[in-house]
């Protein structure tokens, strides 16, 4: 069973659609974080959260913790075809190390 | 600054057979991380170290050993392969626990494929 449970698990967009991707658990994280992975790579960091309520903006990119720090989403605005990777969210829950959700495909056409 | 480096990039082994992967990181940190993963599941943490020394078992440790005998090193040994352990492997390292928000930075990962 995962801690971190991430929607939809792919994604297929044509260049200039909004989309949102969701990164939910019943767990409470003290922060949660988003990376993204090139094919190829391995995974880059977009972005920590920590306090519930907290958006976060990378250019294009939103980033919202969920009040109750349990569920957090990735907003891209006008997708690119260089958006496209697999997108990953990762949770703290005090122990030492992250747990990673399964991520989300996304693939921009152009 | 070559970051996270992994020593091989591509490994086939036979069942049975025995390999020992590298990690190498040049950012004087402290926390290193080995995880696997495999489609639809994301990463999952095998082992993880605090510190020169130190090594801790993670999420799916079963099958595999770990030892950081230099601070800069942390090397990932499967005794005796099995299929179930065809995979992706990626090492991290961090300047210090997770618990305080930092940024784990990846190696180019290790495909693993044990017939």
């Amino acid at each position: 069973t995962q801690l971190l449970e991430q929607s939809p698990q792919f994604l297929s967009i044509q260049e200039g659609e909004n989309l949102t991707v969701y990164c939910n658990s019943s767990s409470v994280f003290s922060s949660l974080q988003w990376y993204r992975q090139e094919p190829g790579e391995g995974p880059v960091l977009l972005v920590t959260v920590v306090t519930g309520g907290e958006v976060k903006k990378l250019k294009r990119l939103t980033f919202q913790f969920g009040d109750a720090r349990k569920d957090s989403s990735l907003h891209i605005t006008a997708a690119q075809p260089g958006d496209t990777g697999l997108y990953l969210c990762a949770g703290n829950t005090g122990r030492r190390a992250l747990t990673f959700g399964s991520g989300t495909r996304l693939q921009v056409q152009p | 600054n070559a970051g996270v480096t992994q020593t091989p990039k591509f490994r086939v082994l036979k069942t049975g057979q025995s390999m020992t992967l590298l990690c190498a990181q040049d950012m004087n940190h402290e926390y290193m991380y080995w995880y696997r993963q495999d489609p639809g599941m994301g990463l999952r943490l095998i082992h993880y170290s605090v510190g020169e020394g130190t090594t801790a078992k993670g999420e799916v440790p079963d099958g595999y050993n770990v030892s950081r005998l230099k601070k800069q090193n942390f090397l990932l040994g499967l005794e005796s392969a099995a299929p179930s352990q065809t995979s992706v492997y990626f090492c991290a390292s961090s300047p210090q626990g997770t618990g305080f928000t930092d940024t784990q930075y990846f190696g180019p990962g290790t495909r693993l494929t044990v017939l």
